[in-house]
């Protein structure tokens, strides 16, 4: 059975200090993989999202990065963290080419202070 | 782009009451899929529907599609207290592998 791992489970930060989220994806291969973020009591917002191994899409400009490494390895980095990064950051997968369901994995709680 | 929107954000229901929650599209979907977030934890999927005016049920809750592919909505009927959450639609089109989430909306209940 397929399987996503996401960690840390929180993590508080202060500004300016580099950020490193990984997720994993295990069960499956060449999922799309996607990191989106949460708000406090707003909805999910696509940060990035990955066909395959070094190809990444971003959807809004802002102070963070993704790379894919691995075929079922997805991070989200950033070099300097903004208060404004503080949320609820979710990695998820789908298979590729199909209209099926996404799996989140447990989400990130970051707080930068 | 594609955008999703949903209505309405905010939903406090009275237990044992019935109530609707609906997604539109800008675009023409391939499927809509509809997923809750119960507090604190991440979003789990509920449904897809795939064909135009599809309706399907689980339970207390209906969704539907509509014709135009372009909109759906989920009603819940008899809300109970483990209703709570927040209830997403997520669309993707043919030729696009991103689900595009609509902003959610968050149910209570009142007892």
């Amino acid at each position: 059975s397929q399987t996503i791992h996401q960690w840390p489970a929180t993590l508080v930060q202060p500004v300016g200090s580099p950020l490193s989220l990984e997720c994993t994806v295990e069960g499956t291969s060449n999922p799309n993989l996607y990191w989106y973020r949460q708000a406090a009591g707003r909805g999910l917002q696509l940060l990035f999202y990955s066909v395959g191994i070094g190809q990444i899409s971003s959807e809004v400009p802002q102070n963070l990065s993704a790379s894919r490494p691995q075929d079922r390895q997805f991070i989200l980095s950033s070099k300097k963290l903004l208060l404004s990064d503080s949320g609820f950051y979710l990695c998820a997968w789908d298979f590729l080419r199909g209209n099926t369901e996404a799996f989140f994995g447990q989400g990130t709680r970051l707080t930068v202070v | 782009g594609q955008q999703v929107m949903q209505i309405p954000q905010y939903q406090h229901v009275q237990e044992g009451e019935d109530f609707t929650t609906y997604c539109n599209s800008s675009t023409t979907l391939s499927n809509i899929q509809w997923y809750k977030q119960r507090p604190g934890g991440h979003p789990v999927f509920l449904i897809q529907l795939v064909k135009s005016g599809e309706v399907k049920k689980q339970k207390r809750l209906t969704f539907q599609f509509g014709e135009a592919k372009k909109n759906s909505s989920l009603h819940i009927t008899a809300t109970q207290t483990t209703d709570v959450g927040t209830y997403f639609c997520a669309g993707s089109k043919s030729n696009d592998y991103k689900l595009s989430f609509g902003a959610g909306t968050t149910v209570t209940v009142r007892a």
